[in-house]
């Protein structure tokens, strides 16, 4: 079954600093893979989808992600951070077949916190 | 271009009382989503609908909660009779469709809390 694993809950970064945030997924083909971001009180935003091609991916916002196969991951970058980038990330696959097409399945999320 | 459509925004009920929120999904858009988000269970997929047919509610936690989908610009989640655990924010997002995958558009959110 398809899944997605952040491993970090909540990370804490200077602003100014570089930034990644770390994702796994498992899935038999391949993912379509989409990172979002969620601020205080706000619904998901999207930040960048990968479906194919290149595997560097550049979004919203100053973001990149690479997806690597050979590691099955989907790590957000982003090489200088502001404090307007506190927030809650959320890695998310594609779920593919059947009656699952369409859907996505989410990570549980990394909670960014941005110090002065 | 406006985004998803939720409303209300916000909702205080007491426990008993019947709740609709409504979604209004992007113009175009094949697939519609109700989520629910928690702190103790974080995101959970509710039941989604591609072109206004229910294809998965297996997420729907009890008969209490029903979902339609009458035309392809509404949708409205029901929860009867409500309870003091189904205090959350619920999320509606409508996706384009590639492959065999939706780009997902969330909408911002009904905050829903039972007394």
């Amino acid at each position: 079954a398809q899944s997605v694993t952040q491993p970090d809950i909540h990370i804490t970064v200077s602003e100014g600093a570089s930034l990644e945030l770390r994702c796994n997924y498992s899935y038999g083909a391949t993912p379509y893979l989409f990172w979002y971001v969620q601020s205080p009180g706000q619904g998901l935003q999207l930040l960048l989808k990968y479906f194919s091609g290149d595997t560097l991916v550049q979004g919203i916002k100053g973001f990149e992600a690479e997806f690597k196969r050979s590691q099955s991951s989907f790590n957000l970058r982003k090489p200088s951070v502001h404090w307007s980038d506190a927030a809650e990330y959320f890695c998310a696959v594609g779920a593919g077949y059947g009656g699952s097409q369409g859907n996505l399945i989410f990570g549980k999320g990394t909670k960014l916190s941005v110090k002065p | 271009d406006a985004g998803v459509i939720q409303s209300p925004r916000h909702e205080v009920t007491e426990m008993g009382q019947e709740v609709t929120l409504r979604c209004k999904p992007i113009s175009g858009h094949n697939s519609l989503f109700w989520y629910r988000q928690t702190m103790m269970r974080g995101l959970e997929l509710l039941i989604y609908f591609n072109n206004n047919v229910p294809i998965d509610d297996s997420g729907m936690p009890e008969d209490r909660f029903s979902a339609k989908m009458p035309n392809a610009s509404f949708s409205t989640l029901k929860i009867q009779p409500s309870e003091p655990r189904d205090s959350a924010v619920y999320f509606c997002a409508s996706g384009s469709r590639r492959g065999n995958t939706d780009t997902q558009y969330f909408g911002p959110g009904t905050r829903l809390t039972v007394l």
